[in-house]
Protein backbone atom coordinates (compact mmCIF):
# COMPACT_ATOMS: atom_id res chain seq x y z
CA UNK A 1 0.00 0.00 0.00
CA UNK A 2 1.46 3.44 -1.14
CA UNK A 3 2.24 5.93 1.63
CA UNK A 4 3.78 9.54 1.52
CA UNK A 5 5.37 11.38 3.73
CA UNK A 6 6.14 15.44 3.58
CA UNK A 7 8.98 16.62 5.19
CA UNK A 8 10.32 20.23 5.28
CA UNK A 9 11.20 23.15 7.43
CA UNK A 10 8.12 24.53 9.08
CA UNK A 11 9.14 27.85 9.28
CA UNK A 12 10.46 30.09 6.05
CA UNK A 13 11.56 33.54 5.77
CA UNK A 14 9.80 36.25 3.84
CA UNK A 15 11.58 36.50 -0.03
CA UNK A 16 13.21 33.08 0.82
CA UNK A 17 12.41 29.96 -0.64
CA UNK A 18 10.59 27.13 0.48
CA UNK A 19 11.73 23.87 0.03
CA UNK A 20 9.73 20.33 0.52
CA UNK A 21 10.19 16.79 -0.39
CA UNK A 22 7.94 14.20 -0.59
CA UNK A 23 9.13 10.03 0.31
CA UNK A 24 7.29 7.32 -1.67
CA UNK A 25 6.90 4.37 -0.10
CA UNK A 26 5.34 0.99 -0.62
CA UNK A 27 4.60 1.41 -4.32
CA UNK A 28 6.52 2.63 -7.62
CA UNK A 29 6.94 6.00 -8.71
CA UNK A 30 7.25 4.70 -12.25
CA UNK A 31 3.96 5.77 -14.84
CA UNK A 32 2.54 7.95 -12.00
CA UNK A 33 1.76 11.48 -11.45
CA UNK A 34 2.73 13.32 -8.84
CA UNK A 35 1.14 16.33 -7.15
CA UNK A 36 1.43 19.41 -4.56
CA UNK A 37 -1.75 21.04 -2.91
CA UNK A 38 -1.62 23.37 -0.47
CA UNK A 39 -4.38 24.70 2.03
CA UNK A 40 -3.97 28.38 4.05
CA UNK A 41 -5.01 27.98 7.81
CA UNK A 42 -9.39 27.76 7.73
CA UNK A 43 -9.73 27.82 3.96
CA UNK A 44 -9.69 25.72 1.06
CA UNK A 45 -7.78 23.50 -1.52
CA UNK A 46 -5.44 24.88 -4.25
CA UNK A 47 -3.52 22.89 -6.59
CA UNK A 48 0.01 23.86 -7.28
CA UNK A 49 1.19 21.78 -9.99
CA UNK A 50 2.20 17.98 -11.17
CA UNK A 51 4.87 15.68 -12.25
CA UNK A 52 5.12 12.52 -14.75
CA UNK A 53 7.30 9.90 -13.65
CA UNK A 54 9.20 11.06 -16.67
CA UNK A 55 9.85 14.63 -14.97
CA UNK A 56 7.04 16.84 -17.04
CA UNK A 57 5.53 19.34 -15.24
CA UNK A 58 2.18 20.87 -15.47
CA UNK A 59 2.04 23.95 -12.96
CA UNK A 60 -0.95 26.40 -12.00
CA UNK A 61 -0.11 29.75 -13.33
CA UNK A 62 -0.78 31.22 -10.41
CA UNK A 63 2.36 29.96 -8.75
CA UNK A 64 4.43 28.86 -11.97
CA UNK A 65 6.62 31.98 -12.25
CA UNK A 66 8.00 31.44 -8.49
CA UNK A 67 7.76 26.99 -9.16
CA UNK A 68 9.84 23.96 -9.12
CA UNK A 69 8.75 20.97 -8.93
CA UNK A 70 10.89 17.34 -9.82
CA UNK A 71 11.36 13.93 -8.26
CA UNK A 72 14.14 11.50 -7.87
CA UNK A 73 12.25 8.39 -8.58
CA UNK A 74 16.00 6.35 -7.53
CA UNK A 75 15.39 8.13 -3.95
CA UNK A 76 11.35 7.53 -4.03
CA UNK A 77 11.59 11.29 -3.91
CA UNK A 78 8.95 14.36 -4.88
CA UNK A 79 10.15 17.61 -4.11
CA UNK A 80 8.62 21.00 -4.42
CA UNK A 81 10.56 24.54 -4.38
CA UNK A 82 8.51 27.75 -4.14
CA UNK A 83 10.26 31.07 -4.25
CA UNK A 84 9.96 34.74 -2.95
CA UNK A 85 7.94 33.38 -0.22
CA UNK A 86 5.21 35.76 1.28
CA UNK A 87 3.02 35.19 3.99
CA UNK A 88 0.31 34.25 1.73
CA UNK A 89 2.04 30.99 1.25
CA UNK A 90 1.45 30.31 4.99
CA UNK A 91 -0.56 26.82 4.35
CA UNK A 92 -0.39 22.86 4.80
CA UNK A 93 0.97 21.81 1.78
CA UNK A 94 0.20 17.61 0.74
CA UNK A 95 1.54 15.75 -1.50
CA UNK A 96 -0.79 13.13 -3.70
CA UNK A 97 -0.73 10.51 -6.22
CA UNK A 98 -3.02 10.85 -9.17
CA UNK A 99 -5.84 8.23 -9.75
CA UNK A 100 -4.87 6.28 -12.69
CA UNK A 101 -7.25 3.18 -14.11
CA UNK A 102 -5.90 -0.43 -13.06
CA UNK A 103 -4.30 -1.00 -16.65
CA UNK A 104 -2.08 2.36 -15.55
CA UNK A 105 -2.66 3.84 -18.98
CA UNK A 106 -5.81 6.55 -17.97
CA UNK A 107 -4.84 9.19 -15.41
CA UNK A 108 -7.77 10.62 -14.28
CA UNK A 109 -6.23 13.94 -12.69
CA UNK A 110 -7.91 13.39 -9.28
CA UNK A 111 -5.33 12.82 -6.16
CA UNK A 112 -6.43 9.24 -4.47
CA UNK A 113 -3.16 9.18 -2.45
CA UNK A 114 -2.13 11.87 0.16
CA UNK A 115 0.13 12.33 2.51
CA UNK A 116 -0.48 13.45 5.71
CA UNK A 117 0.40 16.82 5.25
CA UNK A 118 3.08 19.60 6.91
CA UNK A 119 2.44 23.22 7.62
CA UNK A 120 4.77 25.83 6.35
CA UNK A 121 4.71 29.39 7.81
CA UNK A 122 6.10 32.06 6.65
CA UNK A 123 7.32 34.72 9.09
CA UNK A 124 10.32 36.37 10.07
CA UNK B 1 -9.77 28.92 -14.50
CA UNK B 2 -13.12 26.95 -13.70
CA UNK B 3 -14.46 28.34 -10.57
CA UNK B 4 -16.00 26.17 -8.87
CA UNK B 5 -19.22 27.19 -6.37
CA UNK B 6 -20.15 25.08 -3.60
CA UNK B 7 -23.68 25.45 -1.69
CA UNK B 8 -24.69 25.79 1.34
CA UNK B 9 -21.09 26.64 3.01
CA UNK B 10 -23.19 25.22 6.01
CA UNK B 11 -25.57 22.24 5.92
CA UNK B 12 -27.06 21.26 9.37
CA UNK B 13 -28.34 17.77 9.61
CA UNK B 14 -29.15 15.53 12.00
CA UNK B 15 -27.82 11.42 12.17
CA UNK B 16 -29.70 9.22 9.99
CA UNK B 17 -31.05 12.53 7.52
CA UNK B 18 -29.93 12.47 4.04
CA UNK B 19 -27.95 15.19 2.84
CA UNK B 20 -27.44 16.96 -0.52
CA UNK B 21 -24.61 19.03 -1.42
CA UNK B 22 -24.32 20.66 -4.59
CA UNK B 23 -21.34 22.13 -6.47
CA UNK B 24 -21.48 24.09 -9.39
CA UNK B 25 -19.34 25.25 -12.25
CA UNK B 26 -18.35 28.16 -13.94
CA UNK B 27 -18.36 26.64 -17.29
CA UNK B 28 -19.04 22.99 -18.44
CA UNK B 29 -16.87 20.14 -17.26
CA UNK B 30 -18.50 17.62 -18.57
CA UNK B 31 -18.19 14.74 -15.89
CA UNK B 32 -15.00 15.46 -14.76
CA UNK B 33 -15.77 16.41 -11.27
CA UNK B 34 -14.66 14.39 -7.53
CA UNK B 35 -15.63 14.93 -4.46
CA UNK B 36 -13.50 15.01 -1.37
CA UNK B 37 -14.30 14.23 2.49
CA UNK B 38 -12.05 16.22 5.02
CA UNK B 39 -11.90 15.29 8.40
CA UNK B 40 -10.27 17.98 10.82
CA UNK B 41 -6.31 17.67 10.90
CA UNK B 42 -6.52 15.18 8.13
CA UNK B 43 -5.55 15.22 4.37
CA UNK B 44 -8.88 15.24 1.65
CA UNK B 45 -10.01 11.41 1.12
CA UNK B 46 -11.57 10.96 -2.64
CA UNK B 47 -14.91 9.91 -2.62
CA UNK B 48 -16.51 10.22 -5.85
CA UNK B 49 -14.51 11.04 -9.27
CA UNK B 50 -16.19 11.29 -12.73
CA UNK B 51 -18.73 12.80 -11.07
CA UNK B 52 -20.51 9.64 -10.07
CA UNK B 53 -17.88 6.86 -9.72
CA UNK B 54 -17.07 5.53 -5.96
CA UNK B 55 -13.43 5.65 -5.19
CA UNK B 56 -12.18 2.32 -3.59
CA UNK B 57 -13.15 1.67 -0.33
CA UNK B 58 -15.92 4.30 0.00
CA UNK B 59 -19.68 3.51 1.64
CA UNK B 60 -22.45 2.86 -1.08
CA UNK B 61 -24.38 5.86 1.04
CA UNK B 62 -21.98 8.07 -0.90
CA UNK B 63 -23.34 9.07 -4.45
CA UNK B 64 -22.53 11.73 -6.99
CA UNK B 65 -24.40 12.83 -9.84
CA UNK B 66 -25.25 15.42 -12.62
CA UNK B 67 -23.38 16.66 -15.95
CA UNK B 68 -22.03 19.96 -17.19
CA UNK B 69 -22.44 22.55 -14.66
CA UNK B 70 -24.47 21.07 -11.83
CA UNK B 71 -23.49 18.45 -9.65
CA UNK B 72 -24.65 16.90 -6.50
CA UNK B 73 -22.87 14.52 -3.51
CA UNK B 74 -25.63 12.63 -1.82
CA UNK B 75 -24.81 10.85 1.65
CA UNK B 76 -28.51 9.07 1.81
CA UNK B 77 -28.16 8.63 5.49
CA UNK B 78 -25.73 10.49 7.49
CA UNK B 79 -22.97 8.56 10.10
CA UNK B 80 -21.59 10.60 13.17
CA UNK B 81 -18.17 10.61 11.03
CA UNK B 82 -19.49 12.18 7.97
CA UNK B 83 -20.05 15.50 9.60
CA UNK B 84 -16.88 17.09 8.39
CA UNK B 85 -16.27 18.68 5.18
CA UNK B 86 -16.53 18.25 1.58
CA UNK B 87 -14.61 20.00 -1.39
CA UNK B 88 -15.55 19.27 -5.06
CA UNK B 89 -12.34 19.58 -7.77
CA UNK B 90 -12.76 19.85 -11.78
CA UNK B 91 -9.92 18.59 -14.10
CA UNK B 92 -11.73 19.46 -16.96
CA UNK B 93 -9.00 22.18 -17.61
CA UNK B 94 -6.12 23.27 -15.91
CA UNK B 95 -5.29 24.86 -13.49
CA UNK B 96 -7.30 22.15 -11.54
CA UNK B 97 -9.58 23.48 -8.96
CA UNK B 98 -11.38 23.45 -6.10
CA UNK B 99 -14.53 24.39 -4.42
CA UNK B 100 -14.97 25.88 -1.16
CA UNK B 101 -16.11 23.40 0.70
CA UNK B 102 -19.21 22.84 2.26
CA UNK B 103 -19.25 22.05 6.13
CA UNK B 104 -21.84 19.68 7.18
CA UNK B 105 -22.72 19.62 11.07
CA UNK B 106 -24.84 18.12 13.61
CA UNK B 107 -28.21 19.94 13.81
Amino acid sequence: QVQLQESGPGLVKPAETLSLTCTVSGGSMSRYYWSWIRQPPGKGLEWIGYIYSSGKTTYNPSLESRLSISLDTSKKQLSLRLSSVTAADTAVYYCARILQDSNGWYYYYYMDVWGRGTTVTVSS
Amino acid sequence: EIVLTQSPATLSLSPGERATLSCRASESVSSYLAWYQQKPGQAPRLLIYDASKRATGIPARFSGGGSGTDFTLTISSLEPEDFVFYYCQQRSDRPLTFGGGTKVEIK
